[in-house]
């Protein structure tokens, strides 16, 4: 059981807007900035979509957005497209400097 | 441009061990000043960190996993390398290295990926 949980499944039509969420679940994650998410495509190694709670990579949408409050970070795809289908991690940090991933979110475009 | 490749072999026996090389092109790891990670994912499954070494060798390890892995760094031939002792069929995964994003920081993100590497744990 990660200490990051994600929801299972998400989906939205084409044009709407998702949010994955990924709750901080123990005490020693946290209290930092080092929020990442990752987009994985079925066969293919994930690639980087946000750092640092909110930063995007150059060269990844601006469909994708970060944010966190409190213990939850969160992950919004505006104007859904049916290449945003796939599945996303979320990722942060121990107090002692593990990393450690949520367990994962498969959206579906319907 | 940063690549990543990963190279070892395809198939492990139980309770051997498991030898695996990223070989980094395109940028030193010594002038990069980041920690370069290993991460895998079992059939199926989610993503693991399994660890991290900067190129001083200075290694974070996952708990659940340190008893059996070390890492290392060969700054000659740019590349580093992971072994996971006393495998077993749950070792069995594919296995990506990776380079977190920011200088001197194990708890970034990781913006360089490997295209990963099935390992299958079998007699």
């Amino acid at each position: 059981q990660s200490a990051l949980t994600q929801p299972a499944s998400v989906s939205g039509s084409p044009g709407q807007s998702i949010t994955i969420s990924c709750t901080e679940t123990s005490s020693d994650v946290g209290g930092h900035n080092y929020v990442s998410w990752y987009q994985q495509h079925p066969g293919k190694a994930p690639q980087l979509i946000i750092y640092d709670v909110i930063n995007r990579p150059s060269g990844v949408s601006y469909r994708f957005s970060g944010s966190k409050s409190g213990n939850t970070a969160s992950l919004t795809i505006s104007g859904l497209q049916a290449e945003d289908e796939a599945d996303y991690y979320c990722s942060s940090s121990t107090s002692s400097s593990t990393v450690i991933f949520g367990g994962g979110t498969k959206l579906t475009v319907l | 441009q940063l690549q990543l490749q990963e190279s070892g072999p395809g198939r492990v026996k139980p309770s051997e061990t498991l030898s695996l090389t990223c070989t980094v092109s395109g940028d030193y790891i010594s002038s990069s000043s980041c920690y370069w990670g290993w991460i895998r994912q079992p059939p199926g499954r989610g993503l693991e960190w399994i660890g991290s070494i900067y190129y001083t060798g200075t290694t974070h390890y996952n708990p659940s996993l340190k008893s059996r892995v070390s890492t290392s760094v060969d700054t000659s031939k740019n590349l580093f390398s992971l072994k996971l002792n006393s495998v077993t069929a749950a070792d069995t995964a594919v296995y990506y290295c990776a380079r977190h994003n920011t200088k001197w920081e194990v708890r970034a993100g990781f913006d360089i990926w490997g295209q990963g590497t099935v390992v299958t744990v079998s007699s």
